[in-house]
């Protein structure tokens, strides 16, 4: 069964920093190209971050460039967000999302809450 | 980047009717384009991809058309599971960027 999980997640003060998490399972994690995709409450479905198989592409939103960092690691089939200088705009559920090739996102994670605020 | 805007924003159906999602790119994207379900609370379902391929296990009541810059989802006969909210993407660009959403909602 394929799974990612994801974790890291909280409440953080403006100008803090957290690192999310995504633990994969079920499929061959290193022939995926991953992304985290945002969802700000009650808003639309935003890209953040796309990280390519191998690492050689990497690409951030113009709204996180500079102060988020994705990573990955395949040996340990996990995905990662370091987010800094973080933003009341950043509050959103993160999720982190597996695609073959350039195939879009078919492998979800369940999300995981930041919570940006004083 | 690539902007893509979905019409209507809202929409109010019956079970068993016909339903038509429109998403438009602000550049040709040629056939990289996706739909994905969601509902609240959820993550999105992944529903279509290359603007017409069903996703295995998608109901044939689903499909998609379009290339180039207009694309559209249709939903030949809306059942109860249905009402949610859709987003087009992009898969031309890394930016991978989605449509507003379009939700579907009980009339």
């Amino acid at each position: 069964e394929v799974q990612l999980v994801e974790s890291g997640g909280g409440l953080v003060q403006p100008g803090g920093s957290l690192r999310l998490s995504c633990a994969a399972s079920g499929f061959t994690f290193s022939s995926y190209s991953m992304s985290w995709v945002r969802q700000a409450p009650g808003k639309g479905l935003e890209s953040v971050s796309y990280i390519s198989y191998a690492s050689s592409t990497i690409y951030y939103a113009d709204s996180v460039k500079g102060r988020f960092t994705i990573s990955r690691d395949n040996a340990k089939n996990s995905l990662y967000l370091q987010m800094t200088s973080l933003r009341v705009e950043d509050t959103a559920v993160y999720y982190c999302a597996g695609a073959f090739g350039n195939n879009p996102p078919d492998y979800w994670g369940q999300g995981t809450l930041v919570t940006v605020s004083s | 980047d690539i902007q893509m805007t979905q019409s209507p924003s809202t929409l109010s159906a019956s079970v068993g009717d016909r339903v038509t999602i429109t998403c438009r790119a602000s550049q040709s994207i040629s056939s990289w384009l996706a739909w994905y379900q969601q509902k609240p609370g959820k993550a999105p379902k992944f529903l279509i991809y290359d603007a017409s391929t069903l996703q295995s296990g998608v109901p044939s009541r689903f499909s998609g058309s379009g290339s180039g810059t207009e694309f559209t989802l249709t939903i030949s006969s809306l059942q109860p599971d249905d009402f949610a909210t859709y987003y087009c993407q992009q898969y031309k660009t890394y930016s991978r960027t989605f449509g507003q959403g379009t939700k579907v909602e009980i009339k």
